[in-house]
């Protein structure tokens, strides 16, 4: 059973418009998520985070979004640039009493911008 | 080298052969994860080493056995591998001095795309 879904596995956007990428997540346990973004032959890299007492994070022209209640989360780009077009992870990890957690991940949304 | 780096980037084996995947970080981080990523599934995480001590086995088959000698290498050992194991095995580290939050952001490196016969 998938405890982090991203139900759509492409999505394509103009240039310059507003890319959303949702999340939805089933364990309530998760506490902090993140975002990651991958090219072709290369290991995703970390974009944005949010913990779970917050319900907004923006960093330059990406924000994450978070609804607790809905256990759901987006991630905001705007503008749309070329250099966006890649598979987008979402992820989360849930307070295991310290040290280390491994992330749960979604199965990635590939998003493509178009000029 | 910066951040993670893996090696082999290919690799191709037998399911007799024993081959070991090798990981290092150069970031100064204290933990550092396995994952294995098979065509249209999500990253499954497989193994977590925090301070060098395992913390947590994804239920790994034997046939994969990590070791984690110090805070900046970490190695997967492959023996008797079947075809189904064919998949990009990603390595990352994260600084984990605990609980979760930033100091779970992690870092990958490149992966190393294992395709067994």
């Amino acid at each position: 059973d998938q405890q982090v879904k991203q139900n759509s596995p492409s999505l394509s956007v103009q240039e310059g418009r507003i890319s959303i990428l949702n999340c939805d997540y089933t364990n309530s346990m998760f506490d902090y998520f993140l975002w990651y973004k991958k090219y072709p032959a290369e290991g995703p890299t970390f974009l944005i985070s949010i913990s779970s007492i917050k319900d907004k994070n923006e960093d330059g022209r990406f924000t994450v979004f978070l609804n607790k209640s809905a256990k759901h989360l987006s991630l905001h780009i705007v503008p749309s640039q070329p250099g966006d077009s890649a598979v987008y992870f979402c992820a989360a990890s849930a307070y295991s009493g310290g040290g280390a957690d491994g992330l749960t991940f979604g199965k990635g949304t590939h998003l493509i911008i178009q000029p | 080298e910066t951040g993670v780096t893996q090696t082999p980037r290919h690799l191709v084996m037998g399911m007799t052969n024993k081959k070991s995947l090798k990981c290092e970080q150069h970031l100064g981080h204290n933990a550092m994860y396995w994952y294995k990523q098979s065509a249209k599934k999500p990253l499954e995480l497989m193994f977590v080493y925090n301070f060098k001590e395992q913390t947590e086995n994804n239920s790994v088959p034997s046939r994969f056995s990590p070791e984690c000698p110090n805070s900046s290498h970490l190695f997967l050992h492959l023996h008797t591998l079947q075809p189904e194991d064919s998949a990009l095995y990603l390595c990352a580290s994260s600084p984990a001095v605990g609980g979760t939050g930033p100091y779970n952001e992690q870092f990958f490196g490149p992966g190393t795309r294992l395709t067994v016969l």
